[in-house]
């Protein structure tokens, strides 16, 4: 089994839409979780880091299960700008990151 | 915050020859840096982790011996990708864990890769 399994997708929405992935993660003593964005031929950017709480950054707002070792990021009112790949990193003690594969999105006009 | 550079960003060589890529953390110090690759429209692969001072751990599949890895310092960490043939076109990666400007939490930062291809 995967460390960190994700939706490959693609998921294509329009502008506006509201669209959420998840990510889940099989290691229960994973202890850090981040939701980064790889544009195309681009290295990935950190877009949020998620919080046991849920952590909310304008639009998009991030959520942890641990219960069910899942964590998902939701983006509101997506924009054309938002078409990237997102990727789920985890980690249990900052010496070895987990990726999911990505999941793309797509939104359109 | 935090930034990692990587150099060269697009390399063309021959079959054969050796490439060298440099990975440096511009303003903070970097214990352990890790190298990746990417083949078109696939995920991030670890390739090894980068120790400072100490030989590099590399992930299974991953030949030691083609993969070159040398972390001489806290802030430069390099890849050689020896005797490269065509197979080896890839997107390689590096990151580093450092802090983001006023935060304390680790974070990886990501060089801006660089594109190997072999003829």
């Amino acid at each position: 089994r995967k460390e960190v399994e994700q939706d490959p997708g693609p998921f294509n929405v329009p502008e506006g839409a509201t669209v959420a992935f998840n990510c889940t993660y099989s290691n229960s003593a994973s202890q850090s979780f981040f939701w980064y964005r790889q544009d195309c031929r681009k290295e990935p950017k950190l877009l949020m880091s998620v919080y046991s709480s849920g952590n909310e950054d304008g639009r998009f707002t991030a959520q942890l299960n641990r219960a069910s070792q899942y964590i998902s990021l939701l983006i509101r009112d997506s924009k054309l700008s938002d078409s990237a790949t997102y990727l789920c990193v985890v980690t249990s003690n900052f010496n070895k990151f987990y990726f999911g594969s990505g999941t793309k999105l797509n939104v359109k006009p | 915050g935090a930034v990692v550079s990587q150099h060269p960003s697009r390399v063309i060589c021959k079959s054969g020859t050796s490439v060298k890529i440099e990975c440096r953390s511009l303003d903070f110090q970097a214990t352990t840096m890790f190298w990746y690759r990417q083949f078109p429209k696939q995920s991030l692969m670890l390739m090894a982790t980068s120790n400072e001072g100490s030989k590099a751990t590399y992930e299974q599949g991953v030949e030691k011996d083609k993969f070159l890895i040398n972390h001489a310092s806290l802030t430069l960490s390099t890849l050689t990708v020896t005797s490269a043939h065509p197979e080896d076109s890839s997107f390689y990666i590096c990151s580093a864990r450092g802090f983001r400007q006023g935060t304390n939490t680790g974070e990886l930062f990501f060089g801006e890769g660089s594109r190997l291809t072999v003829l």
